[in-house]
């Protein structure tokens, strides 16, 4: 069965400092990885997803994240975090039938 | 609209009220998703549409749980003799023709059973 783990539940930096929020995923075949962000009341937007190809996804508001297969995993990076930033971050999968599958979430908070 | 279109962003129902939650599509999509978010939890797949048929409902909770999508456009998802567990935020979800098209999501609507 396909399946996504965010194993953090939190991650808090400061402004300027390089972020990372983690996801490992569990998928038979070639994985299609995706990463969506939460604003409060707001729905799920696209940031960016990862298909075949380069191993480095670039995506939007600066975000990136790095596709590893012998880690299974697709951690998603900025270089330089911003206070904007701060929003609820999900990992998903795309299973076999075109759903996805999400993570449950990792809070982002960045401080001034 | 330029987005998909959820309404009411908002209901209260009371336990054991039908109610009835709409989605209106980015026009052209075909794909048609409905996912239940409840409070700091990521979103379960509950249901999918490709036009007006229904693929896959996997993940609907009960026989209380009906969506559909009659012309391949707006769909409506239905729940009845509503439950407090109920509680949770339905996002509604389209993405166009290709594999692997990111899906596009709505606000959703925020659902209280009291």
């Amino acid at each position: 069965a396909q399946s996504v783990a965010q194993p953090e539940d939190q991650v808090n930096v400061a402004e300027g400092n390089p972020l990372t929020v983690k996801c490992t995923y569990s998928v038979s075949g070639n994985p299609y990885l995706f990463w969506y962000v939460q604003y409060p009341n707001r729905g799920l937007q696209f940031l960016l997803k990862y298909i075949t190809g380069d191993n480095l996804v670039k995506g939007s508001y600066g975000f990136e994240a790095e596709f590893n297969k012998s880690q299974t995993s697709f951690h998603l990076k900025k270089p330089s975090a911003l206070v904007s930033d701060s929003a609820l971050y999900f990992c998903a999968v795309r299973a076999a039938t075109d759903k996805l599958i999400f993570g449950t979430g990792t809070r982002l908070q960045v401080f001034p | 609209g330029a987005g998909v279109s959820q309404s009411p962003r908002y209901k209260v129902a009371k336990r054991g009220q039908d109610v009835a939650l709409r989605c209106d599509p980015i026009s052209g999509h075909v794909s048609l998703f409905w996912y239940q978010q409840a409070l700091g939890q990521g979103p379960e797949f509950l249901t999918y549409f490709q036009n007006e048929a229904q693929l896959d409902k996997s993940g609907l909770p009960s026989d209380r749980f009906f969506a559909e999508r009659p012309e391949g456009s707006v769909s409506t998802l239905k729940i009845q003799r509503t439950q407090q567990e109920d509680s949770a935020v339905y996002l509604c979800a389209s993405s166009p023709p290709g594999e692997a098209a990111e899906a596009f999501f709505g606000q959703g609507t925020r659902l209280t059973v009291v």
